[in-house]
């Protein structure tokens, strides 16, 4: 997992309730990356960012949002909106070249109660 | 558009038999292509990527993979199973000519190796 943490590492959430999961990477790498996994489909991409104070939607970022004010950090916030929130998020992290390796954090499961 | 397929929802071997877990993809140039395992509620971890050059890539661990553009496949491969190879494999691609940074992921395979 190097250089990437999240937490925490299992979350509960309400039904209407906004939660926030963090990613903070010390490897220095420009680009941040969320992803959601679920049972059988791979991976799928919500949010990704090549650069401080900018990021550009994936696949599935109907319900998520995210910044980037910091260069080790990407949080995401899982809105009301997003109707199937119950996952396990994985942040990832690269240098940010088109050739360069995604390394991943140990995850955040979220289940919606 | 990318795209790639693991056409085998899990894999079963016997401990000390080669294994090989199937990866096939589709981009309009030319792919990056990556392995990652997972272990159970764990983040993933990089085995080994092909960019160019030599079609037989060497990772982690003992894996391999080979490269053959004209099946556009990047099977991986291992000479002798440990059990505790039995996880998660996710096969990705990247389109180098797209400008893209995004990652396509497999649907995973499950290997097994059997004790």
């Amino acid at each position: 997992d190097g250089g990437i943490t999240q937490s925490p590492k299992y979350l509960f959430r309400k039904e209407g309730q906004n939660v926030t999961l963090s990613c903070e990477q010390n490897l220095n790498h420009d680009a941040m990356y969320w992803y959601r996994q679920d049972p059988g489909q791979g991976l799928r991409l919500i949010y990704y960012s090549q650069i401080v104070n900018d990021f550009q939607k994936g696949d599935i970022a109907e319900g998520y949002s995210v910044s980037r004010e910091k260069k080790e950090s990407f949080p995401l916030t899982v809105t009301s909106a997003q109707k199937n929130p119950t996952a396990f998020y994985l942040c990832a992290s690269s240098r940010g070249g088109t050739a360069d390796t995604q390394y991943f954090g140990p995850g955040t499961r979220l289940t919606v109660l | 558009a990318q795209s790639v397929a693991q056409p085998e929802d899990q894999v079963n071997v016997a401990e000390g038999n080669p294994l090989t877990v199937k990866c096939t993809y589709s981009v309009s140039g030319n792919p990056y292509l990556f392995w990652y395992v997972q272990y159970p509620n764990r983040g993933l971890q990089f085995l080994l990527k092909y960019i160019t050059g030599d079609n037989l890539v060497k990772g982690s661990y003992g894996f391999e993979a080979e490269f053959n553009k004209s099946q556009t496949s990047f099977h991986l491969k291992k000479p002798s199973a440990l059990v505790s190879d039995s996880a998660l494999y996710f096969c990705a691609v990247k389109d180098s000519g797209a400008g893209s940074y995004q990652l396509t992921f497999g649907k995973g395979t499950k290997l097994s190796v059997i004790p």
